[in-house]
């Protein structure tokens, strides 16, 4: 079963680090584009952040310097690193997985809370 | 960025009866769009690729049309399980944008 799981949000104060992690079973994750989408409360959706197969990857301006994305193929698992957080991060993050024509995302996880508060 | 715009922000149908959801791009994205179902609590799910191809296990009830700037996408007779937000999203610009959502509620 293609499936994506992520993990690693929480609570975190202005200024802190955390480390998202995205575990796909099913597929390789190295072999699509894959992506971090994230929602604020009660808002829409907002693309975050792309690793490409080959490993290039790209940011949206609001979190480009910040936020590093990265893969791990021995271990089928996608990264998004967060620092310098401010409250305006406060969101669901899911990661999920470009169809292989490109675009549109076929394949999402459930998500993962994180709220930057003091 | 390319700025997609839903209407209305929230539509009340009965069940059985279809509905009719509009998305407007700020500029032209040819038919690279795609919609999405999100209930409370859960991820968003692909109705629709390439502005009018459903995707694997999608109902025939969902149906999408449009290109260039106006897109809709047809529910024919809502179901139970089809009261949610729906969202479009533009892949042809850099960066991919989603509009803010079309919540279908019960009537």
């Amino acid at each position: 079963e293609v499936q994506l799981v992520e993990s690693g949000g929480g609570l975190i104060q202005p200024g802190g680090s955390l480390r998202l992690s995205c575990a796909a079973s099913g597929f390789n994750v190295n072999t699509y584009y894959m992506s971090w989408v994230r929602q604020a409360p009660g808002k829409g959706l907002e693309w975050v952040s792309v690793i490409y197969s080959g490993g290039n990857t790209n940011y949206a301006a609001s979190v480009k310097g910040r936020f590093t994305i990265s893969g791990d193929n021995s271990k089928n698992t996608l990264y998004l690193q967060m620092n310098s957080l401010r409250a305006e991060d406060t969101a669901v993050y899911f990661c999920a997985r470009e169809w292989f024509g490109g675009g549109a995302f076929d394949v999402w996880g459930q998500g993962t809370m994180v709220t930057v508060s003091s | 960025e390319v700025v997609m715009t839903h209407s209305p922000a929230t539509l009340s149908v009965s069940p059985g009866e279809g509905a009719t959801l509009s998305c407007r791009a700020s500029q032209s994205i040819d038919s690279n769009l795609a919609w999405y179902q999100q209930k409370p609590g859960q991820a968003p799910r692909l109705l629709i690729l390439g502005a009018s191809s459903r995707a694997t296990g999608v109902p025939a009830r969902f149906s999408g049309s449009g290109s260039g700037t106006e897109f809709t996408l047809t529910i024919s007779s809502l179901q139970s399980e089809d009261f949610a937000v729906y969202y479009c999203q533009q892949y042809n610009n850099w960066p991919w944008t989603f509009g803010q959502g079309t919540k279908v509620d019960i009537k």
